[in-house]
C-alpha cells in the first residue's frame, strides 16, 4: 500500500543550527513533492515544491532535496530561529491532482 | 487579496445532528478541495471540485457526507447525521485552474466536535 512517512517524534534543536526533516514514501511515483508548514490551529501554508527531475531546490533559508531512487525527500532549515517552530508536512501528488499528506514532523527551536 | 475562508471555525453538535461547513475559495480558483484531519492522523483528502463538477470524491467516507459547489464559487460540506468519528478539523483548499505550481492555498479549517 502507499505510505508517506515522516519522523513522528518532535525534533528539538537550538537556535542557529540546521534542522533536517525527512520524508520517505513507498509505492508512489510522484511527479512532484511539496512541503508545507502548519502552525497550531491554522491551515497548512505552502513552502516549496520540487519536481521529480530536480535534485535540489532552495528558497532563502530553506532547502529541499528529492531522491526518487531512495524515495526520500529531505527538508533543511539553516540558521534556524524560534519562529521556525511548527509542524512541517510533506505532500505527494497522487492520482490526477490530489495531494496526499504525511503526518508531519513537529520542529521546536529553542533560543 | 482575500484568502480561503471557512465557516464556522468551530462547531459542537450532538451525535445524529446535521452540520454544514462552508468554504469560500480564493476568487478565480477553479479547483477546490476538502480535506479532514482526525486527531493523531494525517490530513486526508475527501474530494476535489473543478468549478462546479466533482473531479474526484474517492476520499468521502460514506454517504452521510454531501459536498456541493453550486455555480462553481463557494462550497458546502454537509454531514448528516453526524457520528462521533466525524470529529476533526475540516480543511478547504483551492488553487487556480491552469498553470501555477500546484500549491494549495488552505483555509484555517473548521473544527467539528461531535458529542
Amino acid at each position: 500500500s502507499q505510505k508517506i512517512e515522516q519522523n513522528s517524534e518532535a525534533l528539538n534543536i537550538q537556535e542557529g543550527k540546521t534542522a533536517t526533516l525527512t520524508c520517505n514514501y513507498t509505492n508512489y511515483s510522484p511527479a512532484y513533492l511539496q512541503w508545507y508548514r502548519q502552525d497550531p490551529g491554522r491551515g497548512p501554508v505552502f513552502l516549496l515544491l520540487i519536481r521529480e527531475n530536480e535534485k535540489e531546490k532552495r528558497k532563502e533559508r530553506l532547502k529541499v532535496t528529492f531522491d526518487t531512487t531512495l524515495k526520500q525527500s529531505l527538508f533543511h532549515i539553516t540558521a534556524s530561529q524560534p519562529a521556525d517552530s511548527a509542524t512541517y508536512l510533506c505532500a505527494l501528488l497522487s492520482g490526477y491532482s490530489t495531494l496526499t499528506f504525511g503526518k508531519g514532523t513537529m520542529l521546536l527551536v529553542s533560543p | 487579496e482575500a484568502g480561503v475562508t471557512q465557516f464556522p471555525s468551530h462547531s459542537v453538535i450532538e451525535k445524529g445532528q446535521t452540520v454544514t461547513l462552508r468554504c469560500d475559495p480564493i476568487s478565480g480558483h477553479d479547483n477546490l478541495y476538502w480535506y479532514r484531519r482526525v486527531m493523531g492522523k494525517e490530513i486526508k483528502f475527501l474530494l476535489h471540485f473543478v468549478k462546479e463538477s466533482k473531479q474526484d470524491e474517492s476520499g468521502m467516507p460514506n454517504n452521510r457526507f454531501l459536498a456541493e459547489r453550486t455555480g462553481g464559487t463557494y462550497s458546502t460540506l454537509k454531514v448528516q447525521p453526524a457520528e462521533l468519528e466525524d470529529s476533526g478539523v475540516y480543511f478547504c483548499a483551492s488553487r487556480p485552474g491552469q498553470g501555477g505550481t500546484g500549491e494549495l492555498f488552505f483555509g484555517e479549517g473548521s473544527r467539528l466536535t461531535v458529542l
